[in-house]
């Protein structure tokens, strides 16, 4: 089976740096994405990582450690429209082969305050 | 916008009922997915498709089930309907990329009383 784990809650200022953290346990693994939830929204795609090292796409950076199991999604300069909930998935192959399912964690719930 | 879209938006029905789910992909995407997100919870994978065929299952329960059709849309039918499967139902879709990098759609809220 497959099993995710990131924290639950994060808490961090305006300006500061957060670094949320994921471990995955799977049975087959291709590659770790990060999505973003707004309350009432729907998730969005925020980085991809295959291989070991660090991605980065603006404010925010992915980070894959494949030996450990292990990724963080970094976000720097934060602002408060970075309160959301934030996603950790793992690709899991599908009963066809080829066409991989995504694996979802439970989710961080950022806060920025002010 | 992502481009995928979801009908209807929120829902109200009743223990025992049916419904049905609509989603249409972005352009040109053949992977359809479909997720079930209760209050406070991660996103549950249901089903994919890819052009038609159902290709992984999660958890889905035998009262669910989900097709494809030629048009690419999709649609999730649910049956004998439980207090519990209240939830936010969200489609998402994919293209050559592959299922990594997926589009949600806005989703459908459904309120089982």
């Amino acid at each position: 089976g497959q099993s995710l784990e990131q924290p639950s809650e994060v808490t961090a200022v305006e300006g500061a740096i957060v670094q949320i953290n994921c471990t995955y346990q799977t049975s087959g693994f291709y590659g770790l994405s990060w999505y973003q939830q707004h309350d009432g929204g729907a998730p969005t795609f925020l980085s991809y990582n295959a291989l070991d090292g660090l991605e980065e796409t603006g404010r925010f950076s992915s980070f894959l450690s494949r030996s450990d199991s292990y990724g963080y999604l970094l976000l720097q300069e934060l602002q408060m429209k970075d309160s959301a909930s934030y996603f950790c998935a793992v690709r899991d192959e599908g009963f066809s082969g080829g066409y991989n399912k995504l694996i979802f964690g439970a989710g961080t719930r950022l806060a920025v305050h002010p | 916008d992502s481009g995928v879209t979801q009908t209807p938006k929120h829902l109200i029905t009743a223990t025992g009922q049916r419904v049905t789910l609509r989603c249409s992909p972005r352009s040109g995407d053949l992977s359809v997915y479909w997720y079930q997100q209760s209050l406070d919870q991660g996103l549950q994978f249901l089903i994919q498709y890819y052009n038609g065929e159902e290709r992984a299952k999660g958890n889905i329960l035998e009262r669910f089930s989900a097709q494809q059709f030629p048009d690419l849309h999709s649609e999730l039918n649910l049956s004998s309907l439980e207090l519990g499967d209240s939830a936010l139902y969200f489609c998402a879709s994919s293209g050559n990329q592959g299922a990594y990098e997926q589009y949600f759609g806005p989703g459908t809220r459904l309120t089982v009383t």
